[in-house]
């Protein structure tokens, strides 16, 4: 079946440092992918939407310029938290839309924790 | 109002019980229904994804939509211990975002 693989799984930080989230589908072409942060024991909460070949669209109160969105082919998204701070820890999960059948796939997801 | 509501739980039956999940939603305009489970540290697998109104049966898992009544549901026939986990409702307008219930955290007691 259709996968989608994220990478790290894990990633532990300094304060200040940045990190790249990378978000791949590996047997379907992704148009859109979105990206999700979960904190412990809340539902998924909507980042942006990440279109190839353009920019993200984010959600309101996420900041861009924090959390940067690059969706520069068709199976491949990566998210880069910048300047991570602790209040930055989460679980970040992305999703890929299959072009053909519109159905979406989760990530495994990758816990970022920023000391 | 949250366009989703889903409580979350945690919700404890004994292995073998048919188990009901539900949510109820507000927007009509969501015609695409998701059921995902999550087990603890790990990204929502999709179980049940069903169009418009009507029953989908897959296994263990029916899912049921009632879109006069905002209404969905997903039932578990003979539950397992390995059916422990957090299921979310997602639903969405068509491709694009999902708009997720909080979860229901379930726990199948041996």
């Amino acid at each position: 079946g259709a996968v989608v693989s994220q990478h790290p799984s894990r990633v532990i930080c300094k304060s200040g440092t940045s990190v790249k989230i990378e978000c791949r589908s590996l047997d379907f072409q992704a148009t859109t992918m979105f990206w999700y942060r979960q904190f412990p024991k809340q539902s998924l909460m909507l980042m942006a939407t990440s279109n190839e070949g353009s920019k993200a669209t984010y959600e309101q109160g996420v900041e861009k310029d924090k959390f940067l969105i690059n969706h520069a082919s068709l199976t491949l998204s990566t998210l880069t938290v910048t300047s991570a701070h602790p209040e930055d820890s989460s679980f970040y999960i992305c999703s890929a839309s299959n072009t053909l059948t519109g159905e979406l796939f989760f990530g495994e997801g990758s816990r970022l924790t920023v000391l | 109002q949250k366009e989703v509501e889903q409580d979350p739980g945690p919700l404890s039956v004994p292995e073998g019980a048919i188990v009901s999940l539900n949510c109820t939603y507000s927007n009509s305009a969501f015609q695409y229904f998701m059921w995902y489970r999550q087990y603890s540290r790990k990204g929502p697998e999709l179980l049940m994804y069903t169009y418009s109104s009507g029953n989908k049966e897959d296994g263990r898992f029916t899912a049921q939509v009632d879109k006069s009544s905002k209404y969905i549901s997903l039932f578990i026939r003979d539950s397992q211990p390995s059916d422990s986990a957090t299921y979310l409702c997602a639903m969405t307008k068509g491709n694009e975002k999902l708009t997720f219930g909080t979860g229901t955290r379930l726990t199948i007691i041996p």
